[in-house]
């Protein structure tokens, strides 16, 4: 499946670090989300994006900024980062935001904070 | 807000045995999707239900929408080592689609 892609599939970072994490979607879809999963919540949004324009942030710290500059790619730039944010992060896409339409996930990327 | 409840949280059985997991919102739903998770992968769609009782099937998989729209099943005959992963339940309500916690198979050949 190659529908929703993300890079890096794998990144270390220490706490002082500043990196990006990138998703771009090849499905012509409107909405587009990024997702923490961890064992100890296993699907945690974090942000939604409509047409571009953010439509939610679900009280994410702000050492998580996403950015969307366009309907095909999802950016989620990180710095100063705590241990606890090591988790998988899942970006996934629908065709819009209302309607019952489902979810393309990527592959993820395992991020480690050291 | 909207929360999901799935149960069990983990399940293990022997290759052949049946499987069921189950889903509650606290809030009437406008449609239920069922994603599966294999181990190391990402969550993959799987079927979405719309109608109050409706019962649709994949192969051995049978899914269930309550009457109320609020909860939902997902049930496995004769289980195989391939069903091995966890599957989420979400619900879509006015705003937005809630997953629930998911429910990990897993299976003793």
């Amino acid at each position: 499946e190659t529908g929703v892609t993300q890079t890096p599939r794998h990144l270390v970072m220490g706490m002082t670090n500043k990196k990006s994490l990138k998703c771009e979607q090849h499905l012509g879809h409107n909405a587009m989300y990024w997702y923490k999963q961890s064992a100890k919540k296993p699907l945690e949004l974090m942000f939604v994006y409509s047409l571009e324009e953010r439509v939610e942030n679900n009280s994410v710290p702000s050492r998580f900024s996403p950015e969307c500059p366009n309907s095909s790619h999802l950016f989620l730039h990180l710095h100063t980062l705590q241990p606890e944010d090591s988790a998988l992060y899942l970006c996934a896409s629908s065709q819009a935001l209302q309607g019952s339409y489902e979810q393309y996930f990527g592959p993820g990327t395992r991020l480690t904070v050291t | 807000g909207q929360q999901v409840m799935q149960i069990p949280q983990y399940q293990h059985v022997q290759e052949g045995e049946d499987f069921t997991t189950y889903c509650n919102s606290s809030t009437t739903l406008s449609n239920i999707q069922w994603y599966k998770q294999r181990p190391g992968g990402h969550p993959v769609f799987l079927i979405q239900l719309v109608k109050s009782g409706e019962v649709k099937k994949q192969k051995r998989l049978t899914f269930q929408f309550g009457e109320a729209k609020k909860n939902s099943s997902l049930h496995i005959t004769a289980t195989q080592t391939t069903d091995v992963g966890t599957y989420f339940c979400a619900g879509q309500g006015a705003q937005k689609l809630v997953f629930g916690q998911g429910t990990r198979l897993t299976i003793n050949p």
